[in-house]
């Protein structure tokens, strides 16, 4: 089965910083990824799909790249309301990543 | 509006089943992939099973293959779970969710869970 491992587990940033997330599959999946954030409580909110393909409604700040094994999310100006857990999924297997704690710094 | 109302949720004891169910409204349900998503308390997220619009093909993690039954009501507009010989470690917040059209992938509507608890 394909796992998931994202980078870094968590991390700490200040509002207005540039943020990358990782996220490595076990084996190629072409452009089959997508990102989600979750608040506590809340359901997750899907912000990429295939990899790079922005969500409606989801602000521009967020961007989504890579394919096969590699994929990374990029959140170009931290916002007060970025502050959540992002995770990985891919759609071979539908496995999610582990997920990254955005937190202030 | 779009919109996904998951119900059914309770505390059951282990090795006793439970039926949990999805509600679509706003979309036409026949035309979407829809998957089962849990959420243990404190952990992060893990696909249980996926079934496609018609469906006719279905998924299962190996957590619990052979004992959870996804299933449809397309004219009722209605997605479902039945869960058996229930462990303590199935106990998650249970979440459905609707597949982006034309496969994409992604899950673009979520519900807001249900809790299901296993304990004796």
């Amino acid at each position: 089965a394909i796992q998931l491992t994202q980078s870094p587990s968590s991390l700490s940033a200040s509002v207005g910083d540039r943020v990358t997330i990782t996220c490595r599959a076990s084996q190629g999946i072409s452009s089959a990824l997508a990102w989600y954030q979750q608040k506590p409580g809340k359901a997750p909110k899907l912000l990429i799909y295939d990899a790079s393909s922005l969500e409606s409604g989801v602000p521009s700040r967020f961007s989504g790249s890579g394919s096969g094994t590699d994929f990374t999310l990029t959140i170009s100006s931290l916002q007060p309301e970025d502050f959540a857990t992002y995770y990985c999924q891919q759609f071979n297997n539908y496995s999610f990543g582990p997920g990254t704690k955005v937190d202030i710094k | 509006q779009v919109q996904l109302v998951e119900s059914g949720g309770g505390v059951v004891q282990p090795g006793r089943s439970l039926k949990v169910s999805c509600a679509a409204s706003g979309f036409t349900f026949s035309s979407y992939g829809m998957h089962w998503v849990r959420q243990a308390p404190g952990k992060g997220l893990e696909c249980v099973a996926v079934i496609s619009y018609d469906g006719s093909n279905k998924y299962y993690a190996d957590s619990v293959k052979g004992r959870f039954t996804i299933s449809r009501d397309n004219s009722k507009d209605t997605l479902y779970l039945q869960m058996d010989s229930l462990r303590a470690e199935d106990t998650a917040v249970y979440y459905c969710a609707r597949r982006v059209a034309l496969a994409g992938t992604g899950l673009d509507v979520w519900g807001q869970g249900t809790t299901v608890t296993v304990s004796s």
